[in-house]
């Protein structure tokens, strides 16, 4: 069975300093693993995926993420935060192998970056 | 381009009345889902399809029907409302293919009283 925990509820960082939403995950295959982000009143938005090759992929907004086969996390970060990066973000996993090609998402992770 | 774009966008039912979710598509897209969200639970699959014509259950599919009679619409109905069904629901579309993401509608607001 898939599964995706962010174990994080809410994320509060300081503007302009470094921040890292958690994520990790468990699949029976490969994992093709994606970060979403949702604004107010939106639907979510695709930031970032992780497919195959280098463990360390980047995204919009000057976002990426750290893909760690060990540890089994997929860990969203940003070098420096802004105010506009406050939002809900999701850790989604897909079985890249097998099975049904159905999409697991995390419970959300609020953003606060603090001015 | 619209992208996906869901019908109705807010919504307000009594128990035991039905309704009817309109989510349409003009990416070409093969995989069509339906998810609800709720507070604390992040996104629930409720159905999903692969083509059309073709449909299958997902996390929470009790209380709701889909139907993907074109490919670029996917319907979800709720035959008898309930309150445990107030929640935002989702649509979302992706190609056929497990490596690309998805992508999502605005939303669509239902409250059942």
């Amino acid at each position: 069975a898939q599964s995706v925990a962010q174990p994080e509820d809410q994320v509060n960082v300081a503007e302009g300093n470094p921040l890292t939403v958690k994520c990790t995950y468990s699949v029976s295959g490969n994992p093709y693993l994606f970060w979403y982000v949702q604004y107010p009143n939106r639907g979510l938005q695709f930031l970032l995926k992780y497919i195959t090759g280098d463990n360390l992929v980047k995204g919009s907004y000057g976002f990426e993420a750290e893909f760690n086969k060990s540890q089994t996390s997929f860990h969203l970060k940003k070098p420096s935060a802004l105010v506009s990066d406050s939002a809900l973000y999701f850790c989604a996993v897909r079985d890249g192998s097998s099975g049904a090609n159905n999409l697991f998402f995390g419970t959300g992770t609020r953003l606060t970056v603090i001015p | 381009n619209a992208g996906v774009t869901q019908t109705p966008k807010f919504r307000v039912l009594k128990t035991g009345q039905s309704m009817t979710l309109l989510c349409a598509q003009d990416m070409n897209h093969e995989y069509m889902y339906w998810y609800r969200q709720d507070p604390g639970m992040g996104l629930r699959l409720i159905h999903y399809s692969v083509g059309e014509g073709t449909t299958a259950k997902g996390e929470v599919p009790d209380g709701y029907n889909v139907s993907r009679l074109k490919k670029q619409n996917f319907l979800l109905g709720l035959e008898s409302a309930a309150p445990s069904q107030t929640s935002v629901y989702f649509c979302a579309s992706s190609k056929g293919e497990r490596s690309t993401e998805a992508f999502f509608g605005q939303g669509t607001r239902l409250t059942v009283v």
